[in-house]
């Protein structure tokens, strides 16, 4: 079966201080799609990155980065230099082909508090 | 400004209204989703419309009605709703090839 698993419930820390979101997925598909979003309490979901299974290459995109490591089925979001602004649930998700469509299998979510 | 654009912002109704959730998108998207969020988890998906046409139904309850009346709008009939269906309805859309998900921000619905 398809699961998420996103075991931080909750991670505070001080700003300036990098911060590790962890997500691990379950699929027996070889090819799929894995998500990071970031929801804000205004409740919008941001979508932040995309990765399907054949780009195992890690990105950067400012002071966010992303690690894709199948031998681990893993998906992590590192955030460098954390922000007051960057407090969020962040969500990682595994996006599952049926019925001729696509739909998300998402983690629980992570919270995160960065204080000033 | 987020891309889907859903209205109401906010919804108060009694167990016996009838109201309608509107979400929009003029991205040219063909697959257009509603799901239900309560505090602290994550949203759980409710309907897919693909091409128009529903493709997905996770087991909601018929008091929960949507409907697709073209490429660009989704709604969601409200009927007889229970205390429990409280929570943020979201809308989505994208293309449906495994695009991501663009999201509205939600409707806050109370059931009084």
């Amino acid at each position: 079966a398809q699961k998420v698993t996103q075991a931080q419930t909750e991670i505070s820390v001080v700003e300036k201080e990098d911060v590790t979101l962890d997500c691990v997925y379950e699929t027996r598909d070889t090819t799929y799609y894995l998500f990071w979003y970031k929801q804000p309490p205004s409740g919008e979901l941001v979508f932040l990155i995309r990765r399907n299974s054949f780009d195992e290459q890690n990105e950067i995109s400012g002071r966010y980065s992303w690690n894709f490591q199948k031998s681990t089925s893993s998906f992590n979001f590192t955030i460098t230099a954390s922000q007051v602004v960057d407090s969020a649930v962040y969500f990682c998700a595994l996006s599952e082909r049926t019925s001729g469509t696509y739909k998300y299998i998402f983690g629980t979510g992570t919270r995160l508090k960065v204080l000033a | 400004d987020t891309e889907v654009t859903q209205t109401p912002k906010h919804l108060v109704m009694g167990m016996t209204n009838k109201k309608s959730l509107k979400c929009e998108q003029h991205m040219g998207h063909r697959a257009m989703y509603w799901y239900k969020q309560k505090a602290k988890k994550p949203p759980e998906l409710m309907f897919v419309y693909s091409y128009e046409k529903l493709s997905i139904n996770e087991s909601v309850p018929s008091r929960f009605s949507p409907e697709c009346p073209n490429s660009s709008l989704l709604n969601l009939h409200l009927h007889a709703l229970q205390p429990e269906d409280s929570a943020l309805y979201l809308c989505a859309s994208s293309q449906p090839n495994g695009d991501p998900q663009h999201f509205g921000d939600g409707t806050r619905l109370s059931i009084l």
